[in-house]
């Protein structure tokens, strides 16, 4: 089975204040994305990272896959209330049967305050 | 464009009853994927299909869950019977597919709350 620790669970902080959650396993996998989900919807998928060591910009988030494929961090500068949501990493598997297939990490709830 | 549509949003049920939820993805989509989301366990993968095929029913809990594709554009997870247990959110996802790199770009619909009592 492979398993996916996102840290930290929650996270509460001021406007305009930086943040790193974090994704890690012992597994590698083949590709990482990152989702964001607010109440009441499903999960929207922000980023797909596929190489080892690649890292992606999107505004003011920075993703980064990690060298060996088995973590990833996200990275948002000056977060504003509109980041507020769930954040969820999930990795493809790398080989075998169901190529592909997503695991995703238990989330972590981030909230900015004003 | 339409994204995943998914119904009913909202399931109230008792123990022991049957529950159907449905889900229409995006047309063109190749694969549909459906979910369990819970405090405790988070996303779980059920079962996902390609071009109305089951391809991997290994997260299915047990027996009282089933799944089927009968076309392109429809699918449905019944659950029977019911149990408090399953009380969770619902997620259907489509894809259009395996990208090169060995992922699926999924879309997920806005979900079905279930709740059993």
């Amino acid at each position: 089975t492979q398993l996916l620790e996102q840290s930290p669970q929650f996270l509460s902080i001021q406007e305009g204040e930086n943040l790193t959650v974090y994704c890690n396993s012992s597994s590698v996998f083949s590709s990482l994305q990152w989702y964001r989900q607010e109440p009441g919807e499903g999960p929207v998928l922000l980023v797909t990272v596929v190489t080892g060591g690649e890292v992606k910009k999107l505004k003011r988030l920075t993703f980064q896959f990690g060298d060996a494929r088995k973590d990833s961090s996200l990275h948002i500068t000056a977060a504003q209330p509109g980041d507020t949501g769930l954040y969820l990493c999930a990795g493809a598997r790398a080989g075998g049967t169901s190529y592909g297939k997503l695991t995703f990490g238990q989330g972590t709830i981030l909230t900015v305050h004003p | 464009d339409a994204g995943v549509i998914q119904s009913p949003r909202h399931e109230v049920t008792e123990m022991g009853q049957e529950v159907t939820l449905r889900c229409k993805p995006i047309s063109g989509h190749d694969y549909l994927f459906w979910y369990r989301q819970t405090m405790m366990r988070g996303l779980e993968l059920l079962i996902y299909f390609n071009n109305n095929v089951p391809i991997d029913d290994s997260g299915m809990p047990e027996d009282r869950f089933s799944a089927k594709m009968p076309n392109a554009s429809f699918s449905t997870l019944k659950i029977q019977p019911s149990e408090p247990r399953d009380s969770a959110v619902y997620f259907c996802a489509s894809s259009p597919g395996l990208a090169r790199w060995g992922y699926y770009e999924q879309y997920f619909g806005p979900g079905t709350r279930l709740t059993v009592t």
